[in-house]
């Protein structure tokens, strides 16, 4: 089976700051880990997946997310948050080896950025 | 830029009714998912489809839905008969067939309220 955990349900950051939202995820394989982003009343958003190879990877708006094997995580970074910013922010898993085909999301993190 | 459409943006049914939610995923797209989102909240796997059959499919759905490809462009949900609890948002998303590295792409979804 395939899981994934994000702890806070709210984070809030002053403009500027750096932000950082926690993803912890359990496969029994390798994960394919995806970030998305949910602005509201609208759908999600793609913003940057890991399949392989550099453990940091760089997506949309300036967001990057450094993937961690041995502290199974996945944490999405950016390094000065926008107001624009403030959003849901799901996490999500697909095992590689598995044979499931979808992708299990996290319970999200509200994003608040205060100008 | 291509991307998955959805209709209707909003429905209303009375509880017992069936309800049929469309969509039209991307048209290289060989992967077909339907998620739905409860009160902006967790976003949940419904079923995914793939060589006009279900591949996987989550306790959620059960003998009242259903899914169809019927024209090789659309892809539909049935709710046969509506019940509270089935209000939601009700996502769906498509994939190119990258041995499952593919990012899942949203439509905008579909409201369902149950009255």
């Amino acid at each position: 089976a395939q899981s994934v955990a994000q702890p806070e349900d709210q984070v809030n950051v002053a403009e500027g700051n750096p932000l950082t939202v926690k993803c912890t995820y359990s496969v029994s394989g390798n994960p394919y880990l995806f970030w998305y982003v949910q602005y509201p009343n609208r759908g999600l958003q793609f913003l940057l997946k890991y399949i392989t190879g550099d453990n940091l990877v760089k997506g949309s708006y300036g967001f990057e997310a450094e993937f961690n094997k041995s502290q199974t995580s996945f944490h999405l970074k950016k390094p000065s948050a926008l107001v624009s910013d403030s959003a849901l922010y799901f996490c999500a898993v697909r095992d590689a080896s598995g044979s499931a085909r979808q992708l299990t999301f996290g319970s999200g993190t509200q994003l608040t950025v205060l100008p | 830029e291509p991307e998955v459409t959805q209709t209707p943006s909003h429905q209303v049914t009375q509880m017992g009714q069936e309800v049929i939610l469309r969509c039209v995923p991307i048209s290289n797209h060989l992967y077909f998912y339907w998620y739905r989102q409860i009160l902006g909240q967790k976003v949940e796997f419904l079923v995914s489809f793939y060589n006009n059959e279900i591949s996987e499919k989550s306790e959620i759905f059960d003998d009242q839905f259903s899914v169809e490809r019927p024209d090789g462009s659309n892809f539909t949900l049935k709710i046969r008969s509506t019940k509270l609890e089935d209000s939601a948002m009700y996502f769906c998303a498509s994939r190119d067939g990258l041995a499952g590295v593919g990012e899942l792409f949203f439509g905008e979804g579909s409201r369902l309220t149950v009255l």
